[in-house]
């Protein structure tokens, strides 16, 4: 089993629609988490870091839950520029970053 | 903010031929470096992890002595493909630890190594 699992995708959404990614860890002790964005041929670039309470920016909202070892993106008022994969990550033993497989959005005029 | 300069962006080479990537911290001091391959469609695997001035510790299934990491100063970190095969060609990239991110963590831009 891969430590950090995502959906791959594609998820092909209209502009303005609100999309949810989800992604589930198995190792515990995984200090944090984060989501990053990964457009094609270019490198990973940081969205938001996740937390047990939840925290937004502007569109973007990620929750951590701990118990369920479960965490979550929530994208509103979906624009093209959002069409990207969507990396989930974990920060665990000697401050290496885990990173799930991606999940691919495309949002279509 | 933390820059991280990664060279060459791409480069075609043939079989059996090495290629140095470059991996500069600009800036800061880069303690650590972490060296990632991505083949298409997967995720970033990590390859190896460096220390200035120390050994690079590689992952499970990473072979040492093809993929040779030089790390000799806090900004500079290099990535040697050693007698490149077609199944190296990948996305390399590397991530500095330091900087003024919150999570301390800048990417280089990438690599795109093709072999032919």
């Amino acid at each position: 089993r891969k430590e950090v699992e995502q959906d791959p995708g594609p998820f092909n959404v209209p502009e303005g629609a609100t999309v949810a990614f989800n992604c589930t860890y198995s190792n515990s002790a995984s200090q944090s988490f984060f989501w990053y964005r990964q457009d094609c041929r270019k490198e990973p670039k940081l969205l938001m870091s996740v937390y047990s309470s939840g925290n937004e920016d502007g569109r973007f909202t990620a929750q951590l839950n701990r118990a369920s070892q479960y965490i979550s993106l929530l994208i509103r008022d979906s624009k093209l520029s959002d069409s990207a994969t969507y990396l989930c990550v974990g920060r665990g033993a000697g401050n290496m970053l885990t990173f799930g497989g991606g999940t691919r959005l495309m949002v279509k005029p | 903010g933390a820059v991280v300069s990664q060279h060459p962006s791409w480069v075609i080479c043939k079989s059996g031929t090495s290629v140095k990537i470059e991996c500069r911290s600009l800036d800061f001091q880069a303690t650590t470096m972490f060296w990632y391959r991505q083949f298409p469609k997967q995720s970033l695997m990590l390859m190896a992890t460096s220390n200035e001035g120390s050994k690079a510790t590689y992952e499970q299934g990473v072979e040492k002595d093809k993929f040779l990491i030089n790390h000799a100063s806090l900004t500079l970190s290099t990535l040697t493909v050693t007698s490149a095969h077609p199944e190296d060609s990948s996305f390399y990239i590397c991530s500095a630890r330091g900087g003024g991110a919150e999570y301390g963590y800048t990417f280089g831009s990438g690599t795109r190594l093709t072999v032919v």
